[in-house]
């Protein structure tokens, strides 16, 4: 069974920075194309970052580029997302996204970590 | 990259069949065939329903059918059911720095 599980969300002042990380089996993650999503309260979905199988290949949201780094650890079945420079606006639920095997779609979603940004 | 256009919200009663719109451009819904639609409950993380236009993953009712016609991109629900009720998405592969692109989202209803 896959299961992606989310950690590290939690309430930061703006300007800060937070790890999200999220945890990932059931499936071979190396083989795997991951991507970080996330929404607002009471608003829609936003696509924020890619990471390819081998890590070598990243690409990000231009709301979030320049602030946000993605990673991952393939040894340890983990993906990563580095949040630096935290606007009030970045205040949402954070989904680790598994790629699908035929790709360009989500097939497998984490439960989601909530981050707040508020002084 | 704006988002895809969605109607707020479409209602229905059990048994009826309904469909949700997913507009966007030629970049993005009309330039790709790789449009998907996903549905949220309350609280819950989302759950893909199609991919591809009309590809339903192995577990995924036969109710939930998708098409495509120039920049519009259509999800059909047949035989509407109380667990029905939900938020549905669509989402666009984009091929610039902006990988993937959101729908506004529908509130759909089941009366």
């Amino acid at each position: 069974e896959v299961q992606l599980v989310e950690s590290g969300g939690g309430l930061v002042q703006p300007g800060g920075s937070l790890r999200l990380s999220c945890a990932a089996s059931g499936f071979t993650f190396n083989s795997q194309e991951m991507h970080w999503v996330r929404q607002a309260p009471g608003e829609g979905l936003e696509w924020l970052s890619y990471i390819s199988e081998d890590g070598d290949i990243k690409k990000y949201a231009d709301s979030i580029k320049g602030r946000f780094t993605t990673s991952r650890d393939n040894a340890k079945n983990s993906l990563f997302l580095q949040m630096d420079s935290l606007r009030d606006e970045d205040t949402a639920v954070y989904y680790c996204v598994k790629e699908g095997a035929q790709e360009y779609h989500f097939d497998y979603w984490g439960q989601g970590t909530l981050v707040t940004v508020s002084s | 990259q704006s988002a895809l256009t969605q109607p707020a919200s479409v209602s229905g009663s059990p048994g009826q069949s309904i469909a949700i719109s997913c507009t966007g451009t030629s970049s993005d819904v009309g330039g790709s065939n790789h449009v998907s639609w996903y549905q949220q409950h309350p609280g819950k993380a989302p759950k893909l329903l199609l991919y591809d236009v009309t590809n339903r993953p192995s577990g995924v009712s036969d109710r939930f059918s998708g098409s495509k016609s120039g920049n519009t991109a259509s999800l059909t629900i047949s035989g509407l059911q109380a667990e029905d009720d939900a938020d549905y998405y669509c989402s666009s592969y984009v091929s610039t720095t902006t990988l993937y692109v959101f729908g506004t989202g529908t509130k759909v209803t089941v009366l």
